[in-house]
């Protein structure tokens, strides 16, 4: 099983659409969780850390579920500048990152 | 914000050939950097961690002798592919932070090597 897994994709939506991104993660003991963008070619950039209260950065609301080892991302409004990767992240232990494979989006007009 | 940069951008060598590329975090002091390769369409796999003053720890198959990791001052980490093979032929990044639990770890532009 992979220490990171998230939908393969891509998800291909019409602007204004709301696209919900799912990832889990199989290390019980993480602390820290992240959404990273990547778009083509370039490094990840931070989108948000994931709280387990929920927290939402404008359109972009994120969810942590401990129990089920389980973080979600929610997009609402999509614009076509949010077309990229998005990178599931777990803090693996000594501060390493663990990528999950990523997810693709793709908005169009 | 904290200010990563990463180089070269790009670089083609050949084969038999090494390669150094450098990881300096601007405006802030890194202990530990971490350096990453990506293949095409696939996500960043952890190679190694970078610490001042003392050796890298690798992560499981990766070679040490192959990508050797120096890190001799807080804003300076390097990686040096040597006897690059086609094979190597990947995206290379490194990261620091400032704030690890917080999750502000900054990514270098990444370094596209292609070995011919």
């Amino acid at each position: 099983r992979k220490e990171v897994e998230q939908d393969p994709g891509p998800f291909n939506v019409p602007e204004g659409a709301t696209v919900a991104f799912n990832c889990t993660y199989s290390n019980s003991a993480s602390q820290s969780f992240f959404w990273y963008r990547q778009d083509c070619r370039k490094e990840p950039k931070l989108l948000m850390s994931v709280y387990s209260s929920g927290n939402e950065d404008g359109r972009f609301t994120a969810q942590l579920n401990r129990a089920s080892q389980y973080i979600s991302l929610l997009i609402r409004d999509s614009k076509l500048s949010d077309s990229a990767t998005y990178l599931c992240v777990v803090n693996g232990g000594y501060n390493k990152l663990i990528f999950g494979a990523g997810t693709r989006l793709a908005v169009h007009p | 914000g904290a200010v990563v940069s990463q180089h070269p951008s790009r670089v083609i060598c050949k084969s038999g050939t090494s390669v150094k590329i450098e990881c300096r975090s601007l405006d802030f002091q890194a202990t530990t950097m971490f350096w990453y390769r990506q293949f095409p369409k696939k996500s960043l796999m952890l190679m190694a961690t970078s610490n001042e003053g003392s050796k890298a720890t690798y992560e499981q198959g990766v070679e040490k002798d192959k990508f050797l990791i120096n890190h001799a001052s807080l804003t300076l980490s390097t990686l040096t592919v040597t006897s690059a093979h086609p094979e190597d032929s990947s995206f290379y990044i490194c990261s620091a932070t400032r704030t690890p639990l917080q999750g502000g770890y900054t990514f270098g532009s990444g370094t596209r090597l292609t070995v011919v």
